[in-house]
C-alpha cells in the first residue's frame, strides 16, 4: 500500500533538546517537502529536496536541519535553536508527472 | 510574490445547504492551483487541481471549483454539504521553482444538522 508516513504523530521535547521528525515515502516520488503548521497561518515551507542528496531553504528554515540521503527517506531535525517549535510539522512528496504533492499524517511537536 | 488568500475564517453552512469557499491568487500567469481538506489532526487530502484547460474540475467527494483569470479566483463548491464535510480547507498555488506550494491560511467549514 503506497503512502507516505510520519513517525511519531505526537513527540514532547524538552528546552534546548533537538528532536528529529521521520518521514518516509514508497511512492517513488523524488521530491519531498517540510511544512509547519500554526493556527490560523496556514502551511509554510521549512525545507524541500528535489533528488537525493540534494535540499533547499524553504520560508522559515532557520533552527532546522534536513538529510537527503535516500530517496525514500526525509528526516526533519528540530535544533534547540528553533526559537517556537510547538506546531504541526507535515511531510508530503510530489508526483513529478503531475506536479501534485500528497501529504503524510503529521507529527505534532510540543514543546514542555 | 505570489499568495494566496482565502478571505473566509470560518464559514457554518447547514446540512444539504450549497457551499462556496473563496479562493483568490495573485500571480501573473496562470498559476497550478489546488484545494486540499483536512481534518483535525490528519494530513491533507487532495480534493481537486487545475493546471490548465477546462476551466471547471471536478473533484473527489463531489466537490467542483472554477477557475477564473478575470477574477484571479478559484472558488470551491459542492451543490448538498453533508455533516461529514465539516474540515478545514485549503487553497495553494504552485509557481515557483521546485514545485513550493504557497497556501492560504485555511477555511473552517461548520456544518449545522
Amino acid at each position: 500500500d503506497g503512502g507516505i508516513t510520519q513517525s511519531p504523530k505526537y513527540l514532547f521535547r524538552k528546552e534546548g533538546q533537538n528532536v528529529t521528525l521521520s518521514c518516509e515515502q514508497n511512492l517513488n516520488h523524488d521530491a519531498m517537502y517540510w511544512y509547519r503548521q500554526d493556527p490560523g497561518q496556514g502551511l509554510r515551507l521549512i525545507y524541500y529536496s528535489q533528488i537525493v542528496n540534494d535540499f533547499q531553504k524553504g520560508d522559515i528554515a532557520e533552527g532546522y536541519s534536513v538529510s537527503r540521503e535516500k530517496k525514500e527517506s526525509f528526516p526533519l531535525t528540530v535544533t534547540s535553536a528553533q526559537k517556537n517549535p510547538t506546531a504541526f510539522y507535515l511531510c508530503a512528496s510530489m508526483d513529478g508527472y503531475t506536479d501534485t504533492q500528497y501529504f503524510g499524517p503529521g507529527t505534532r511537536l510540543t514543546v514542555l | 510574490a505570489q499568495s494566496v488568500t482565502q478571505p473566509d475564517i470560518h464559514i457554518t453552512v447547514s446540512e444539504g445547504a450549497s457551499l462556496e469557499l473563496r479562493c483568490n491568487y495573485s500571480y501573473g500567469a496562470t498559476p497550478y492551483l489546488f484545494w486540499y481538506v483536512q481534518s483535525p489532526g490528519q494530513g491533507l487530502q487532495l480534493l481537486l487541481k487545475y493546471f490548465s484547460g477546462d476551466t471547471l474540475v471536478q473533484g473527489i467527494k463531489g466537490f467542483e471549483a472554477e477557475f477564473k483569470r478575470s477574477q484571479s479566483s478559484f472558488n470551491l463548491r459542492k451543490p448538498s454539504v453533508h455533516w461529514s464535510d465539516a474540515a478545514e480547507y485549503f487553497c495553494a498555488s504552485n509557481t515557483g521553482g521546485g514545485n513550493k506550494l504557497t497556501f492560504g491560511t485555511g477555511t473552517q467549514l461548520k456544518v449545522e444538522l
